[in-house]
This record gives C-alpha cells, sequence and structure tokens, in this order.
C-alpha cells in the first residue's frame, strides 16, 4: 500500500533562509506526487507535481520538488523563505492503479521568522 | 474559472444529528472526491465520485454517505453524529475519475458538540 511520510511536524528557518521540507513515499507503482500547501481556515492548494518525466519540477512561489526513485523521496525547496511562506505543508501520493484518491503525508508546519 | 465551492462553511451540531455538506466543483470537471481532516488522523479520504456514481471509498463506517448529482454537484451527509466527527471537511475537484490533479475547496468546518 502507498504512504507517505514527512520528517519533521515543523520546521522554522529564518526570511531568506532556504526551506527544506521532507517527503518520502512507499509505493507498489510508479507514484504521482503531490504537494499541496494549506493557510489558517482555508482549503489545500496545489504547490506542484510529479507525474513522468523530468524529476526536477517547478511549483508556484518559487518552490520546487526533486523526484528520487533511488531515495523514494520528494522533497520540496525553496532559495529564500519569506513571511507569506508559512503555513501548513502536505506531502501527498495517489493510491495507485484504479483508484485515484490523494494519501496524504502529515503535514509539516513551517514557521518564518523575520 | 470559479474554484471549488462548499457550503456552508462552518457548523456545529449535536451528537446524533445529521449533517449535509455542499460540494460544487470547477465547471466542466466531473469528478469530486471527499477528505476529512482532523488534527489526529490528518487528512483522509472519504469517497470519489463520477457521473453519479461513487467510484471509490476510504476506511469510513456507514454513517458517511455521499451522491453527486448530473450536474456534478456533490453531497455528503453523516448520520448520528459523533464527537469524533468534529473536522475540516474538504472537497476535491478533478476532469475525470482517477484523475491526479485534484483542485480543493475551502472546506466545511464541522464542530460536533
Amino acid at each position: 500500500a502507498q504512504s507517505v511520510t514527512q520528517l519533521g511536524s515543523h520546521v522554522s528557518v529564518s526570511e531568506g533562509a532556504l526551506v527544506l521540507l521532507r517527503c518520502n513515499y512507499s509505493s507498489s507503482v510508479p507514484p504521482y506526487l503531490f504537494w499541496y500547501v494549506q493557510y489558517p481556515n482555508q482549503g489545500l492548494q496545489l504547490l506542484l507535481k510529479y507525474t513522468t518525466g523530468a524529476t526536477l519540477v517547478k511549483g508556484i512561489n518559487g518552490f520546487e520538488a526533486e523526484f528520487k526513485k533511488s531515495e523514494t523521496s520528494f522533497h520540496l525547496t525553496k532559495p529564500s523563505a519569506h513571511m507569506s511562506d508559512a503555513a501548513e505543508y502536505f506531502c501527498a501520493v495517489t493510491a495507485g492503479g484504479s483508484q485515484g484518491n490523494l494519501i496524504f503525508g502529515k503535514g509539516t508546519k513551517l514557521s518564518v521568522k523575520p | 474559472k470559479a474554484g471549488v465551492t462548499q457550503t456552508p462553511r462552518y457548523l456545529i451540531k449535536t451528537r446524533g444529528q445529521q449533517v449535509t455538506l455542499s460540494c460544487s466543483p470547477i465547471s466542466g470537471h466531473r469528478s469530486v472526491s471527499w477528505y476529512q481532516q482532523t488534527p489526529g488522523q490528518g487528512l483522509q479520504f472519504l469517497f470519489e465520485y463520477f457521473s453519479e456514481t461513487q467510484r471509490n471509498k476510504g476506511n469510513f463506517p456507514g454513517r458517511f454517505s455521499g451522491r453527486q448529482f448530473s450536474n456534478s454537484r456533490s453531497e455528503m451527509n453523516v448520520s448520528t453524529l459523533e464527537l469524533g466527527d468534529s473536522a475540516l471537511y474538504l472537497c476535491a475537484s478533478s476532469l475525470f475519475a482517477h484523475q491526479e490533479t485534484q483542485y480543493f475547496g475551502p472546506g466545511t468546518r464541522l464542530l460536533v458538540l
């Protein structure tokens, strides 16, 4: 069965510093991988996704993620954090096969210090 | 293009009652999925509907049910509410069933007292 592990429930960075949010997945089929962001009292917004092709995926707001099959990882990065990046971030994988539902990690809350 | 809309945004119910939540997908999207978000369990898949048929179901009791109408709008119903049903219920739409990219609505926050 597919699963997602996000290392670190809370990450704190200074404004302007590198953001690195870790995600490892387990999948018995070629995975589709996603990062979503959730701001307080809001739904989920798609940041980026990997389906096939180029393993370095660029998303919105300057975020990118690299699919590493050998490490079963899909870490999210941003070179320079901004105060507006403070939110909760969720990594997700599709269930695979004929099931298109998303399986989410537990989330990582990102704090950005001035 | 308007995004996914969910109504109501907030709801307070008491134990034993039932509740119906509504979701209107992005125009042209035919698949609607529902997720429950709680602090303890995180985001969990409830069910997916496509062309008025349930295509996929998560591991929730039968008290949780849903349906989809011919215009792709979807409703979910929870009967005999329990305190543990307090959660943010998120709806997501996609063009087709088993479609990898799902777009989420703002959610309905349900509080059961």
